[in-house]
Order: C-alpha cells, then sequence, then structure tokens
C-alpha cells in the first residue's frame, strides 16, 4: 500500500524567502515520488520527480526535493520564493510500473509581497 | 500544441442527467487515466486504460462508464449524475512506466 501526506493545507511565505513544503510517504516498496503545481483553474503540472537515481532531485522553476528513506520524506523547497509560486502543490507516490499514482492532500502556497 | 486536451472546461447540470466528457492526448502515449478532485483539492484515480483496455477501475460508482475508441482518446461517460458528482475531473496520460501528463480539468456541478 502507497500514500503521502502533506503536512500544512496552507503556507505563506514573504517574496524572496526560503519555500518548504512538507511530503512524507509510506509504501510498501521502493517509491517514485513526484511533486506537481496547480495553478488556478488550471491542470497539473510536473514540478520533478525521483525515480531512485540521485536523491536530491532538481525541477523547473528553481525547486528541488531530496528523498530521505531514513525519514520517508520528499520535501520540496525553492530558496527564495516568487510571487508567480503562489500556487497549489502535490506530492505523489507511485510504484515502479507508474500505473496508480497516490496524490497527497495538496499545500496551497502564498507569496506575500 | 496541447499535450492532454479535455473537453469541455466547464459542465453545468441538473441532477439526474447524462453527461459525458470527452479526453484526448496527441503525445502517443499508451496510457489513460481518469481523476476525481473534489471541493477540498483531493485528487483520486478513477480509472486506468492501457492500450484501450481496462486496468484499473477504483471504487468508483458504476454510473461512471470510461470508454477508450483508441489509444489517442479515452472518454468518460456519466449516468443519473448527483449532486455530489460536482468535482473537477482530470485526464492524464503516460508512457508505459513514465511519468503522467495532466490535461487541465473538467469543472463539473450538478445543480
Amino acid at each position: 500500500a502507497q500514500s503521502v501526506t502533506q503536512l500544512g493545507s496552507h503556507v505563506s511565505v514573504s517574496e524572496g524567502a526560503l519555500v518548504l513544503l512538507r511530503c512524507n510517504y509510506s509504501s510498501s516498496v521502493p517509491p517514485y515520488l513526484f511533486w506537481y503545481v496547480q495553478y488556478p483553474n488550471q491542470g497539473l503540472q510536473l514540478l520533478l520527480k525521483y525515480t531512485s537515481a540521485a536523491t536530491l532531485v532538481k525541477g523547473i522553476n528553481g525547486f528541488e526535493a531530496e528523498f530521505k528513506k531514513s525519514e520517508t520524506s520528499f520535501h520540496l523547497t525553492k530558496p527564495s520564493a516568487h510571487m508567480s509560486d503562489a500556487a497549489e502543490y502535490f506530492c505523489a507516490v507511485s510504484g515502479h510500473n507508474f500505473n496508480k499514482f497516490y496524490f497527497g492532500s495538496g499545500t496551497k502556497l502564498n507569496v506575500k509581497p | 500544441d496541447t499535450a492532454v486536451s479535455q473537453t469541455p472546461k466547464y459542465l453545468v447540470t441538473q441532477m439526474g442527467n447524462d453527461k459525458s466528457i470527452k479526453c484526448e492526448q496527441n503525445l502517443g502515449h499508451d496510457t489513460m487515466y481518469w481523476y476525481k478532485q473534489d471541493s477540498k483539492k483531493f485528487l483520486k484515480i478513477m480509472f486506468s486504460y492501457n492500450n484501450k483496455e481496462l486496468i484499473i477501475n477504483e471504487t468508483v460508482p458504476n454510473r461512471f462508464s470510461p470508454k477508450s475508441p483508441d489509444k489517442a482518446h479515452l472518454n468518460l461517460h456519466i449516468n443519473s449524475l448527483e449532486l455530489g458528482d460536482s468535482a473537477v475531473y482530470f485526464c492524464a496520460s503516460s508512457s508505459y512506466q513514465e511519468t503522467q501528463y495532466f490535461g487541465p480539468g473538467t469543472r463539473l456541478l450538478v445543480l
């Protein structure tokens, strides 16, 4: 069985501040992990993915995430928030067949000027 | 070019009606999916088709029936719509053992 938990349904940061969005996973098999972003009234866009290569994964728009097996975590970070980063972020886990994605409940990121 | 497209973008209808949502992908993928996103933004898989064959069928009322006429299309037909069916429905596609790419969503409101 697989699942993800995103801590904090809302996160608010100031422009230029560090962004940290938390994701913890549960998986009975070595997981593949993903972060997706959803802008208002749009579909989900892939930010980055971990597929058992490098544990530190760099994605688009300056985001990165680190897979930590000991902590069962895959937190998303960005050193300096931009107003355009305001969106909903979803963490997801799948097995190696990619067929079933299990999504977290999402974290809404607000960026204050 | 839109990779995964859905029509309609918005759908407002009365309870008890039957409606369809269409999905098309031009990525050459062989696997397509339907997800439901509820009002709390929770995203859950409903169905998955691989090469026109149903491979995932989660616990979904049988009022929902997916149809895949070819690898590039996966439509979702909903019979006897209920208030609780109001949600955003996302289509996605992927190649075998690759990342899923999502469509823009169809916002369904049942009155």
